[in-house]
């Protein structure tokens, strides 16, 4: 167990729709990170949140956002969610990381199935 | 286009036997290159935050050189066990012109080590 949790475990919802992932990092981490693993294009790096602020930015859809709260915890909204967003969302944090430079924590995931 | 290519994509290998694979990415605008180890049905794990050219790394069986200015990085396993057996990724993490950073994940080598 690496400390980070992620809700909800599994999701499933149709075209068009929008939904919310939560990711709380390791007590104490400062940064988050978020990515994709979908079947046929591996994992891809979506972004990272250093305190609050966004500090780099991957392959992350204009329909895609996410934000990290005072508390830490960070959401990823996914929005006009097409059957291609379906795949497992993790969340990682790190101690510092303003440079990305500090081993990462991944969380277990969240399974999300469009339909 | 960032290429981050792996290999071999696969490999089994015999209990006791010691192997390596190769992450080649791209010789300009390195920050750092990152390792992971993957297990079925688990979350990525870090193994290596590597940063300086002939950089070498540690832990347990498993050590990484790095070269940056050809782009490439050697992660080798000494004396595998079964318990090895996962997918490694490396992560090519970049500076953009923009100044943000990037991860971009190479497709793995999957490993099955067979007792």
């Amino acid at each position: 167990d690496s400390g980070v949790t992620q809700t909800p475990k599994h999701l499933i919802t149709a075209t068009g729709q929008r939904v919310t992932l939560r990711c709380s990092p390791r007590s104490g981490d400062l940064s988050v990170y978020w990515y994709q693993q979908s079947l046929d294009q591996g994992l891809q790096f979506l972004i990272q949140y250093y305190n609050g602020e966004e500090r780099a930015k991957g392959n992350i859809l204009e329909r895609f956002s996410a934000q990290q709260f005072p508390d830490l915890h960070s959401e990823l909204n996914l929005s006009s969610l097409e059957l291609g967003d379906s795949a497992l969302y993790f969340c990682a944090s790190s101690v510092g990381g303003a440079g990305g430079l500090i081993e990462q924590f991944f969380g277990p995931g969240t399974r999300l199935t469009v339909l | 286009i960032l290429n981050v290519e792996q290999s071999p994509q696969s490999l089994h290998v015999q209990e006791g036997d010691s192997t390596n694979f190769t992450c080649s990415f791209p010789s300009s605008n390195f920050y750092a290159l990152h390792w992971y180890r993957w297990e079925t049905a688990k979350s990525p794990e870090a193994l290596f935050v590597m940063t300086l050219n002939g950089d070498e790394k540690k832990k347990g069986r498993i050590s990484a050189t790095l070269n940056t200015k050809e782009g490439y990085s050697y992660l080798y396993i000494k004396g595998s066990q079964p318990e090895d057996s996962a997918t490694y990724l490396c992560a090519f993490h970049t500076l953009t012109t923009s100044g943000t950073y990037k991860y971009i994940f190479g497709t793995g080598t999957r490993l099955k080590v067979l007792a």
